[in-house]
């Protein structure tokens, strides 16, 4: 069965830069949510959104912005990059909004600020 | 707003034995909860959930939990374990305070299961 995509895998990045990642989420998926998780650590909330329009947020840096686009696919905008920025960016996807719905997630982009 | 505590860093049991992954949760209104395993380098793969209905919830790999509204618990656990179940594994209650849809995440048991 397909699953969530994200891109890249891998991403090295100098303090001060900007980084794009990219979520593809299931077909027919319509909620995208993203997570950062830290070394050791558990995942943290970042954003979601739901037919394109963001339907909650979390501890989302004000560096950071993101957006889903009409074929439900979502970005995460990362700027002026910092040290503390470097973890596993998840993307999941969900068949709907609702609260009993599954998330599903990706792989990750293992994002290093160096 | 709504939280889950797994209070076990680690877990070792040798194969072939029962395994048993604590979680217990505090939420106000109905418990939606997931639990998640997590692979080195890999992404978190869903196991089950519990939303309504029965206690003992079925998932995949042979993994089931038990939903305990008294006790505020829901333990996984799996009859006889294998040395591939070795992994993180992470409990999740959906936190939708205020509208929200979110996932918070316990902060995971790492699972060892050895000869």
């Amino acid at each position: 069965a397909a699953g969530v995509i994200q891109s890249p895998r891998h991403l090295i990045k100098e303090k001060r830069e900007t980084a794009t990642l990219k979520c593809y989420p299931i077909p027919r998926h319509d909620t995208v949510y993203w997570y950062q998780q830290g070394p050791g650590q558990d995942p943290q909330f970042l954003i979601s959104f739901y037919e394109k329009m963001q339907s909650d947020k979390g501890s989302i840096p004000d560096r950071f912005s993101a957006q889903q686009f009409s074929d439900y696919h979502s970005e995460l905008n990362m700027s002026s990059l910092e040290l503390g920025d470097s973890a596993l960016y998840f993307c999941a996807s969900s068949l709907g909004p609702k609260s009993q719905e599954t998330q599903y997630f990706g792989p990750g982009t293992r994002l290093l600020v160096l | 707003a709504q939280s889950v505590a797994q209070p076990e860093d680690q877990v070792n049991v040798a194969e072939g034995n029962p395994l048993t992954v604590k979680c217990t949760y505090s939420v106000s209104g109905n418990p939606y909860l997931f639990w998640y395993v997590q692979y080195p380098n890999r992404g978190l793969q869903f196991l089950l959930k519990y939303i309504t209905g029965d206690n003992l919830v079925k998932g995949s790999y042979g993994f089931e939990a038990e939903f305990n509204k008294s006790q505020t618990s829901f333990h996984l656990k799996k009859p006889s374990a294998l040395v591939s179940d070795s992994a993180l594994y992470f409990c999740a209650v959906r936190d939708y305070a205020g509208g929200g849809n979110k996932l918070t995440f316990g902060t995971g048991t790492q699972l060892k299961v050895e000869l």
